[in-house]
């Protein structure tokens, strides 16, 4: 069965980096593209970035461009967000997703979520 | 970027109908898509594409379009459909995503 598994949350404080990562397995690593999408406390969700499927193009919401960097291995089957220079507003559950395109595209597999905190 | 706007609250007595509305601030756009969220829980597709449901959601939930507006309709709401639900669908740039920012069922 299809399973992505986020991890490397946790508490930082603003100015610093942490790395997610977001363990799939169950399909074919890359025939999907994948994104990242956060939900900060009490709020809604917010779409973070994109991944092609093949690696090759990278869409980022504009509060993160510049600072955040998705990639992928497809040796390890995982999905990756660098986070540089972390604000306390990037305080969020964060959730990898995969996009199906059939019948229009949509997220059709999330993962648990991983929670990151920046705080001082 | 594109903005979805919907209402942040809606109730529906058990077992009656209810829209809940997603607005586009642009009539040309890609289909948007429909997310249950029960509290701690990772969000679930319902619906998607013109009114396409996954394996496993029940046919009491369907979807519609009408101009620049979006709606989700359930059929006879149940006690277990009390959750918060999302449209999501691409920007007319097709190069970013968009969520609206939720509406949070109640059922009576």
């Amino acid at each position: 069965q299809v399973q992505l598994v986020e991890s490397g949350g946790g508490v930082v404080q603003p100015g610093r980096s942490l790395r997610l990562s977001c363990a799939t397995s169950g399909f074919i690593f890359s025939s999907y593209a994948l994104h990242w999408v956060r939900q900060a406390p009490g709020k809604g969700l917010e779409w973070v970035a994109f991944i092609s499927y093949d690696g090759r193009n990278e869409f980022y919401v504009d509060s993160v461009k510049g600072r955040f960097t998705i990639s992928r291995d497809i040796s390890k089957k995982t999905l990756f967000l660098q986070m540089n220079s972390l604000r306390v507003e990037d305080t969020a559950v964060y959730f990898c997703a995969r996009e199906d395109l059939s019948y229009g595209d949509h997220f059709d597999f999330w993962g648990q979520g991983t929670l990151v905190t920046v705080s001082s | 970027s594109s903005e979805l706007t919907q209402d942040p609250a809606v109730s529906v007595a058990l077992g009656q109908t209810v829209r809940i509305t997603c607005q586009r601030d642009s009539v040309r756009s890609y289909f948007a898509s429909w997310y249950q969220q029960k509290p701690g829980q990772a969000p679930v597709v319902v619906i998607h594409g013109r009114n396409n449901r996954p394996s496993g959601i029940p046919d009491r939930f369907s979807a519609s379009s009408s101009g620049n507006t979006a709606s989700l309709t359930i059929t006879g709401a149940q006690a277990e459909d009390e959750a918060d639900y999302y449209c999501c669908s691409r920007d007319s740039s097709g190069d970013h995503w968009v969520f609206g920012g939720g509406t949070k069922l109640t059922v009576l």
